[in-house]
């Protein structure tokens, strides 16, 4: 079945450090996909996402690039605050009736002042 | 506009007592889901309906878990009897119908704890 694999956390910065979060998926088809965020205290929320191959998502200066070829979905920041400490999830949704989102472990991402 | 509403957001249960929770989508979403998040791990599909109708239960252990969505709209999850490992986030999710490409919206969740 379609699987979301994510690297294994959690992961500390210091503020202005780039940041790299790796995530490759399994899955049939042309999924889409998602970066969905969890701040503390809060609920999940999407953060970008891409619906085909090359299409890059970006937003709040997070960018993620859909590679096929790779079967990759790595979110990056040039420059991480210590408000983007959060767990962050990837996902992956199939076309058709069925659409749920299928996730990743999520990661835990701490960024130190 | 108003967000995905859930409730209660925590809950306290014995094992072997029964549980149910409440979700109000956001107006016009037809779809909603409900979704299991043990520690440590990401959300999990239990049931997905459009409308009043069920797209995918298959990960739902129906010996113990049911779900309704009366009317399309509300949705109630209830849980009898809940086990020790039942103890997780159970978080709704709606959308409008469409592409996959489409936004879920979360709601907050109900932590459930089974002592």
């Amino acid at each position: 079945g379609d699987s979301v694999t994510q690297m294994e956390g959690p992961v500390t910065l210091s503020e202005e450090a780039f940041l790299t979060i790796n995530c490759t998926y399994t899955a049939t088809g042309y999924p889409s996909l998602f970066w969905y965020v969890q701040y503390p205290g809060e609920g999940l929320q999407l953060l970008l996402k891409a619906t085909k191959a090359d299409d890059k998502g970006s937003n709040k200066g997070f960018e993620a690039t859909y590679r096929k070829e790779t079967t990759s979905f790595h979110l990056e920041k040039g420059s991480v605050q210590v408000s983007d400490s959060a767990v962050y999830f990837c996902a992956l949704s199939k076309a058709g009736a069925n659409s749920k989102l299928t996730f990743g472990k999520g990661i835990t991402l701490s960024v130190r002042p | 506009e108003a967000g995905v509403a859930q409730s209660p957001r925590y809950k306290i249960i014995e094992k072997r007592q029964s549980v149910a929770f409440w979700c109000n989508p956001i107006s016009g979403h037809a779809t909603l889901y409900w979704y299991q998040q043990i520690l440590g791990q990401g959300p999990k599909l239990l049931i997905q309906f459009q409308n009043n109708g069920v797209v995918d239960d298959s990960q739902l252990p129906k010996d113990r878990f049911s779900a309704e969505r009366l009317k399309g709209v509300d949705s109630t999850l209830k849980i009898q009897p809940a086990k020790l490992e039942d103890s997780a986030v159970y978080l709704c999710a709606s959308r409008i119908s469409g592409g996959s490409s489409y936004e879920q919206y979360f709601g907050p969740g109900t932590r459930l704890t089974v002592t």
